[in-house]
């Protein structure tokens, strides 16, 4: 079965440090990858996504997240956070023609001003 | 606003009541996903809906919830005689299209049930 995991519920930094967030998934075949941001009260925005050809995909707000296929992982990676970057991430995938996304637990992320 | 939109955004129920959460998806989205969140828990599929027809519905609790999405006006989720555990966020996505059409989210409803 096809399952998202997220290595860390929460993470706290300091303004203007790097960031990594891992997600690594299982499934055996094509795969579509996505993450979603949720800020405090608001709805899940899509950060980025990738679906075929170039595995270091750029996002919005300076996120890029690399797909390493022999890993199974789509590390979400922003070389200097904000403290306007507080929120829970959340990584899913979806399978070559499926439609179902299949969801990481999130993770929290808390920047320190 | 031109996203997609649920409501309400909290709901409060008491135990064997019913709860209907709506949502209208993104202007000329004709897909509409529903997943549920746990406290700690990632989004799990629900249901997946076109226009007047359930493609899939494997992720839908057996009993006392149903999901439609009508010709005309929004998708409901319908919860029957609720129970404590039922207690979650629910998310409606929209898409364009089929698998690779990205799903935007609405801001999901807050059900409680006391």
């Amino acid at each position: 079965a096809q399952s998202v995991s997220q290595h860390n519920h929460h993470v706290i930094l300091s303004e203007a440090a790097s960031l990594e967030l891992g997600c690594n998934y299982s499934y055996g075949g094509t795969v579509n990858l996505f993450w979603y941001v949720q800020y405090p009260g608001q709805h899940l925005q899509l950060l980025l996504k990738y679906f075929s050809g170039d595995p270091l995909v750029k996002g919005i707000k300076g996120f890029e997240a690399e797909f390493i296929k022999s890993k199974f992982s789509f590390n979400l990676r922003k070389p200097s956070v904000q403290w306007s970057d507080t929120a829970e991430y959340f990584c899913a995938v979806k399978g070559g023609s499926n439609y179902q996304l299949i969801w990481g637990a999130g993770t929290k992320l808390i920047i320190k001003p | 606003n031109a996203g997609v939109m649920q409501n309400p955004r909290h709901l409060v129920r008491r135990r064997g009541q019913e709860a209907r959460l709506r949502c209208s998806p993104m202007k000329g989205h004709s897909h509409v996903y529903w997943y549920r969140q746990l406290p700690e828990e990632g989004l799990k599929f629900m249901v997946y809906l076109q226009k007047e027809n359930i493609i899939d519905e494997s992720g839908m609790p057996k009993e006392r919830f149903s999901a439609e999405f009508p010709k005309e006006g929004p998708s409901i989720l319908r919860i029957q005689q609720v129970v404590r555990g039922d207690s979650a966020a629910y998310f409606c996505a929209s898409s364009l299209g089929g698998s690779n059409q990205p799903q935007h989210f609405g801001d999901g409803t807050r059900l409680s049930i006391l």
